[in-house]
């Protein structure tokens, strides 16, 4: 069965330390990937995506993100964090007319 | 361009109480979801509608919920009676098709969510 691990609950970083969030897949095709943020009391808003292509992929607000087929990987990085990053993010791949999210990384920014 | 609205922002009821959620997509956008988020979890697809014909309820518990896109426009998401563990934020998102056969390939567009409370 299809299935997204974000095998992190929450991650605490330093603001202007670089972040990575890691995100693993389990889908027997080529998986079109995402990852979305949810700010506190917000929707989701879209980050970035993979449909094909170059691996790496540039999203929004500095953020990008590389797919690594040999690894079912798409773990979404950023060089330096800000404050307003604080958030939670979710990957989420697409499968057969729906989306298999992951349970979310929640995002923590040190002064 | 507008967002989705979603309304109302907060409800707070009581057991075997009824709620009804509303949505208003984009403009434009033909596919509408209905997800279900548990405090700590991912979102969990409740319904997704294609204009007014349901695309896939398989997860929605048809016992208490309800969901209807008249017109193909607005939506009401419905629960009566309501139980504790429902609980959650309801969010509405919609999209364009993606085109081809790929559903899984569309973007979604969130609005805030209705956080439901039930006491």
């Amino acid at each position: 069965a299809q299935s997204v691990t974000q095998p992190d609950i929450h991650i605490t970083v330093s603001e202007g330390a670089s972040l990575e969030l890691r995100c693993n897949y389990s889908y027997g095709a080529t998986p079109y990937l995402f990852w979305y943020v949810q700010s506190p009391g917000q929707g989701l808003q879209l980050l970035l995506k993979y449909f094909s292509g170059d691996t790496l992929v540039q999203g929004i607000k500095g953020f990008e993100a590389e797919f690594k087929r040999s690894q079912s990987s798409f773990n979404l990085r950023k060089p330096s964090v800000h404050w307003s990053d604080a958030a939670e993010y979710f990957c989420a791949v697409g499968s057969n007319y729906q989306l298999i999210w992951g349970a979310g990384t929640k995002l923590i920014i040190k002064p | 361009e507008a967002g989705v609205a979603q309304s109302p922002r907060y409800k707070i009821i009581e057991k075997r109480q009824s709620v009804a959620f509303w949505c208003n997509p984009i403009s434009g956008h033909a596919t509408l979801y209905w997800y279900q988020q548990i405090l700590g979890q991912g979102p969990k697809l409740l319904i997704q509608f294609q204009n007014n014909g349901v695309v896939d309820d398989s997860q929605l518990p048809k016992d208490r919920f309800s969901a209807e896109r008249l017109k193909g426009v607005d939506s009401t998401l419905k629960i009566q009676p309501a139980k504790l563990e429902d609980s959650a934020v309801y969010l509405c998102a919609s999209s364009l098709p993606s085109g081809g056969t790929w559903g899984g390939a569309n973007v979604l567009t969130f609005g805030a969510g209705s956080r439901l409370t039930v006491l």
